[in-house]
């Protein structure tokens, strides 16, 4: 199973881009990238997801370096709520389209 | 529109015992997915659902866990019986099809299982 590796945690000022990196050089060419934030004691909720290309939606931007071994998740203008567990995920696409999920980076919102 | 609900939110047993755990998936999702969170380590998938078919249960732990989807709707995950270590957090997810464009899954907010 492709594996993600994640910092375990980070601090980011409120009002700041916070900037979450990814490691999934074993990932395969049908893999997508999802990320995930799980915020105390509530279940997984889902950010953004990408294959190749560069994503961004109304929560954050997803950036994929153009060998997919890495990405970056942004969050533009960080907030106290964004404080959360975040998970960079590897899907199959075919099959069971199982998630393997990391340890995940704690992001801790600054005031 | 409701999400993903399970029962019970806790859930506090005495080893030996059996519990049923309850997932109820956003209607109209055919894929249900089960994951569960053991202290200290990361979410693990357990088994996909695509209606009442096991589409792959490769990740149950061992033959004291029996998951079930009859008729394709509501999902339960039984444990018998139940030991130290199936103490965790149990996380249920449903999905459309994902391989018409990738669409994400909904989790629910999860089950607290301890086992004592």
């Amino acid at each position: 199973d492709a594996k993600t590796t994640q910092p375990p945690s980070m601090d980011c000022a409120e009002g700041r881009a916070a900037n979450l990196p990814c490691n999934h050089s074993t990932i395969s060419g049908n893999e997508y990238v999802y990320w995930y934030r799980q915020i105390h004691s509530q279940g997984p909720q889902y950010i953004i997801h990408g294959l190749k290309n560069n994503e961004t939606n109304e929560m954050a931007s997803l950036i994929i370096t153009e060998d997919r071994k890495s990405s970056t998740l942004i969050l533009p203008h960080a907030t106290l709520r964004d404080t959360a567990v975040y998970y960079c995920i590897v899907r199959y696409t075919s099959g069971t389209y199982k998630y393997i999920f990391g340890t995940g980076t704690r992001l801790k919102v600054l005031a | 529109e409701a999400g993903v609900t399970q029962f019970p939110s806790h859930s506090v047993i005495e080893k030996g015992q059996t519990v049923t755990l309850r997932c109820d998936p956003i209607s109209g999702h055919d894929n249900l997915y089960w994951y569960r969170r053991v202290m200290g380590k990361e979410i693990k998938f357990l088994l996909h659902f695509v209606k009442e078919s096991k589409q792959d249960e490769s990740g149950m732990p061992n033959n004291r866990f029996l998951a079930e989807r009859t008729g394709g709707t509501y999902s339960t995950l039984k444990v018998q019986p139940a030991e130290l270590e199936d103490s965790g957090v149990y996380f249920c997810a449903s999905s459309q099809d994902p391989g018409v464009g990738n669409t994400e899954a909904f989790f629910g907010q999860g089950t607290r299982l301890t086992v004592v």
